[in-house]
């Protein structure tokens, strides 16, 4: 079973509107969540990072996390065709902690002009 | 952002050959990790090494692979005798270390077993 698990699967949403992706770990030892993006062809890039309960904000995108739930969620208003790619949730944490990521089997988030 | 090399891009083998992929991960970073991706989706963790002593890895590259990190500017992922199910996008990444830290991946090594 996944520890780290994402949806939806797969996303469309009009240039200009708002994509929604959530993320969920299985294993209470997580502590941090990251976000990565990656475009066709392209190797993973950060994209966020959240450490703490709340929202984080940068540009347009705002990450939140519940820690209680070990739940978090990217959120990108004014979606752009550039937005397209598969995004990838990550998470780590626990004793003995390497900074070693679970990655979830992403979403992938497609733009449509 | 970072700089992490990987080579070469590209890599075909028949099953039962053995295959050698490179890293150099990015200047001062002292974490390397190695990942696996099939079809362009999950991520899957293989083995980390810390200031070049390999710490954490999964059963398969146990059993299969061979991982060294010869120094702090050269990592190396071979597989012993491939299989079709080898068939893969092998990712580098390295960090600063620590808990908190970005990993920065390079452009990967896609290997294909005929």
């Amino acid at each position: 079973q996944q520890k780290v698990q994402q949806s939806p699967e797969s996303l469309i949403v009009p240039e200009g509107g708002m994509a929604s992706l959530n993320c969920t770990s299985s294993d209470r030892n997580v502590d941090y969540f990251w976000w990565y993006r990656q475009h066709s062809g392209k190797s993973p890039k950060m994209l966020m990072s959240i450490f703490s309960n709340g929202e984080k904000e940068e540009g347009r995108f705002t990450v939140h996390l519940n820690k209680a739930s070990l739940h978090t969620s990217l959120h990108i208003r004014d979606s752009q065709p550039s937005d397209s790619a598969l995004y990838l949730c990550a998470a780590s944490g626990g004793t003995g902690n390497t900074g070693k990521l679970i990655f979830g089997l992403g979403t992938t988030l497609q733009v449509q002009p | 952002d970072a700089a992490v090399t990987q080579k070469p891009r590209y890599l075909i083998k028949m099953k039962g050959q053995e295959a050698e992929m490179k890293c150099i991960p990015e200047k001062g970073h002292t974490a390397v990790f190695w990942y696996q991706q099939k079809q362009s989706k999950e991520l899957k963790f293989l083995i980390y090494f810390q200031n070049q002593q390999p710490l954490d890895q999964i059963d398969m590259v146990k059993e299969r692979f061979s991982a060294v990190c010869p120094s702090s500017s050269l990592c190396s992922l071979g597989i012993r005798t491939c299989e079709a199910e080898d068939s893969a996008l092998y990712l580098c990444s390295s960090s600063p270390g620590g808990t908190q830290n970005t990993l920065y991946f390079g452009a990967g090594t896609r290997l294909s077993v005929l």
